[in-house]
């Protein structure tokens, strides 16, 4: 079945290490999207893909950076984590029938 | 910028009473209008959506409105359920746009006591 698939689902890591969030959609979508949300907050937008080589910083200011390589795939990395950075991140993709959410990781930095 | 404003931020309703949450949007080039449900833990979900040549549409308890002239969109749940319970959240985006990116509301907290 088609979906966007997020790992890890929790993540808790130590301050000042290196960290990829993992996407992958199966859905043949070229737009994707991050998203950082603290629980049941808005959704804060932080970078955007709208096909292969193409990335854009969203509305939100982060100190994270994101790849698209391939279609399927969109990872955001932390070079160095820090407690403030701890949070929900939810990976997206669009089509014509809206977004599809993945199941987001929840990072906590120590 | 493009903004939307989504009121109220929460709302709380006896079970089979109906709730209606609104919003405004400031891009006049909006012409597509979702919903997304969040479960606590879970991911946001799109339960309904309308486009900027209609003016209405249901889905059998739920029913999206939009008023271009005004700016603003509603949605409207009848006979809630207490798993209606939920965060809800609005958005709007162009969708002749090349990012596709989806402008969201702040998001509403519903609560349907039983």
């Amino acid at each position: 079945e088609a979906d966007i698939y997020q790992t890890p689902r929790y993540l808790v890591i130590g301050t000042g290490k290196k960290i990829t969030l993992e996407c992958s959609q199966t859905m043949g979508h070229d737009k994707m999207y991050w998203y950082q949300q603290d629980p049941g907050m808005e959704l804060h937008l932080i970078h955007y893909s709208y096909g292969v080589n193409s990335t854009e910083k969203g509305d939100l200011s982060s100190e994270s950076t994101v790849s698209r390589i391939r279609t399927e795939h969109f990872p955001l990395t932390l070079e160095s984590a820090r407690p403030s950075h701890t949070s929900q991140y939810l990976c997206a993709s669009g089509g014509i029938g809206g977004y599809t959410f993945g199941s987001g990781t929840r990072l906590t930095v120590v | 910028g493009e903004n939307v404003e989504q009121h109220p931020s929460t709302l709380s309703v006896q079970e089979g009473d109906s709730a209606v949450i609104k919003c405004t949007y400031s891009d006049s080039a909006s012409n597509y209008f979702p919903w997304y449900k969040q479960e606590l833990g879970k991911r946001p979900q799109l339960i309904i959506d309308i486009r900027s040549n209609v003016g209405e549409k249901k889905d059998q308890r739920i029913a999206v409105t939009l008023n271009k002239t005004a700016k603003h969109f509603s949605l409207h749940i009848t006979e809630t359920q207490p798993e209606d319970s939920a965060v809800y959240f609005c958005a709007a985006s162009n969708k002749r746009s090349n990012t596709g990116k989806l402008i969201f509301g702040q998001g509403t907290t519903l609560q349907v006591k039983p």
